[in-house]
């Protein structure tokens, strides 16, 4: 089965600290993609970053960076300069010609 | 101004009942699908379709069914097969079903048995 684990269920961060989410997943697929999704309290999800498993350069979106080590099954999300807009839930999700797999999310709280 | 709209934005299910869940999109997108969202568990998917008049099951298909006779509409009804309703339901679409394409969610339907 595919799987995505997100081990830490809560996280928090001091406003313009960094902080890294990690998520692990697990896929016999050869051909996919990898993707972070932010839900903030209006819970409408939304895409924060999106990466091709077949690239080894991490994508980078602004404050938001990826490490990803395709060896190791492990695709973890880095915030730079944390800002009280990015409290949220945060979803790390396996997309694949298969299988469509999200993990259980990072709850997010950025103290002030 | 494109997106995904969903409605109602809650709604009350008695036993035995069944209740549809609308979402419309105008992206222009082929692709649309459902999950269910519940505390604590990562998002499922409940159906997907990838044109008009074809749909597939997800991974937790059971008690629920779908339709999608425009390339803007794709309803989910859930039906009092489903014994555990309650839950928030997100729609998404995307531009077709193929790797790596993004997904656009909509704002959400949450679903409470009375």
């Amino acid at each position: 089965a595919q799987t995505v684990t997100q081990s830490q269920p809560e996280m928090s961060v001091q406003e313009a600290e960094t902080v890294t989410l990690s998520c692990t997943y697990d896929t016999s697929e050869s051909d996919y993609y990898l993707f972070w999704y932010k839900q903030p309290p209006s819970r409408q999800m939304i895409l924060v970053i999106r990466q091709e498993a077949y690239k080894q350069q991490n994508a980078t979106e602004n404050r938001f960076s990826v490490n990803f080590q395709k060896a190791a099954k492990s695709f973890s999300l880095k915030i730079s300069d944390s800002q009280l807009g990015d409290a949220a839930m945060y979803s790390c999700y396996q997309g694949g010609s298969e299988k469509l797999v999200f993990g259980k999310g990072t709850k997010l709280t950025v103290n002030p | 101004d494109g997106g995904i709209t969903q409605s109602p934005k809650y709604l009350f299910r008695k036993e035995g009942q069944n209740v549809t869940l609308s979402c419309e999109q105008n992206l222009n997108h082929d692709a649309m699908y459902w999950y269910r969202q519940d505390p604590g568990q990562g998002l499922r998917l409940i159906y997907y379709s990838q044109i008009v008049n074809d749909f597939q099951k997800g991974d937790i298909a059971e008690g629920y069914s779908v339709s999608r006779e425009k390339k803007e509409s794709f309803p989910l009804t859930v039906t009092s097969a489903q014994k555990n309703p309650t839950a928030f339901y997100l729609c998404a679409s995307s531009i077709n079903r193929g790797v790596g394409e993004t997904q656009y969610f909509g704002p959400g339907t949450r679903l409470l048995v009375l």
